[in-house]
């Protein structure tokens, strides 16, 4: 089966402009999440979606983040406007179900580098 | 709050050798504890998945034990090759949070010499 696909690979900015992330998840798989990777840490959960729902964003920074899931499948991941301290890789995953209840391994793609500067 | 730490947070050994990667958690109230492989520049790849009811899970060489009472997961690799060499990092979704909210450790990076 194709991977999660992301896009662009990398991305390079200056503070307080404006960027977007591109995910698209296995197919089929209808729990999607975005996770933020600064260096040297583990990634942390930004928003999940079930569908085309969110199910969870407290760790969204809203003032600056949003996402969307177009029609339960795509989504989306804006930064306006971006900081320093948003450098890092940002992680799409999806699973089949939620990881949770069904015990459903999540599926990475290989993520979006963002460098602010 | 749920921590999780991963110990040592970087091993180099031949090629050959069985060896033991930890992972400790803080707070044993977990639905499930996840290891993950990254490599360089890449996304994370599930290894394997064990349920809080489960001891352990075995994939090919990989081996991980869970024991939820001491807050204790390892991941054992047998006869580890280069193509091993990446970062393992291990997660726990724990109660209370949301079905995604994965907690994880800072990793293990591990090279395999030939």
């Amino acid at each position: 089966e194709a991977g999660v696909a992301q896009s662009p690979r990398y991305k390079i900015i200056e503070k307080r402009q404006s960027v977007a992330f591109w995910c698209n998840p296995i197919s089929g798989h209808a729990t999607l999440y975005w996770y933020q990777q600064i260096l040297g840490q583990g990634p942390k959960l930004l928003i999940q979606f079930q569908n085309n729902g969110v199910v969870d964003d407290s760790q969204l920074p809203k003032d600056r983040f949003s996402a969307e899931r177009l029609k339960g499948v795509d989504s989306t991941l804006k930064i306006q406007p971006a900081k320093l301290e948003d450098s890092a890789v940002y992680l799409c995953a999806s699973s089949l179900r939620p990881q949770r209840s069904y015990n459903s391994p999540l599926h990475f793609g290989n993520g979006t580098r963002l460098t602010v500067t | 709050k749920q921590e999780v730490t991963q110990i040592p947070a970087a091993l180099s050994v031949p090629e050959g050798e069985n060896l033991v990667l930890n992972c400790s958690f803080t707070d044993s109230a977990i639905y499930n504890l996840q290891w993950f492989r990254q490599d360089p520049g890449k996304g994370l790849t599930s290894l394997l998945l064990i349920q809080s009811s489960q001891r352990e899970q075995t994939s090919g060489r990989l081996n991980a034990s869970l024991d939820k009472s001491s807050g204790r997961s390892t991941l054992y690799i047998a006869a580890s090759q280069p193509g091993d060499s990446a970062t393992y990092l291990c997660a726990v979704n724990p109660y209370g949070g949301s079905q995604g909210n994965l907690i994880f450790g800072k990793g293990t990076k591990l090279s395999v010499k030939p």
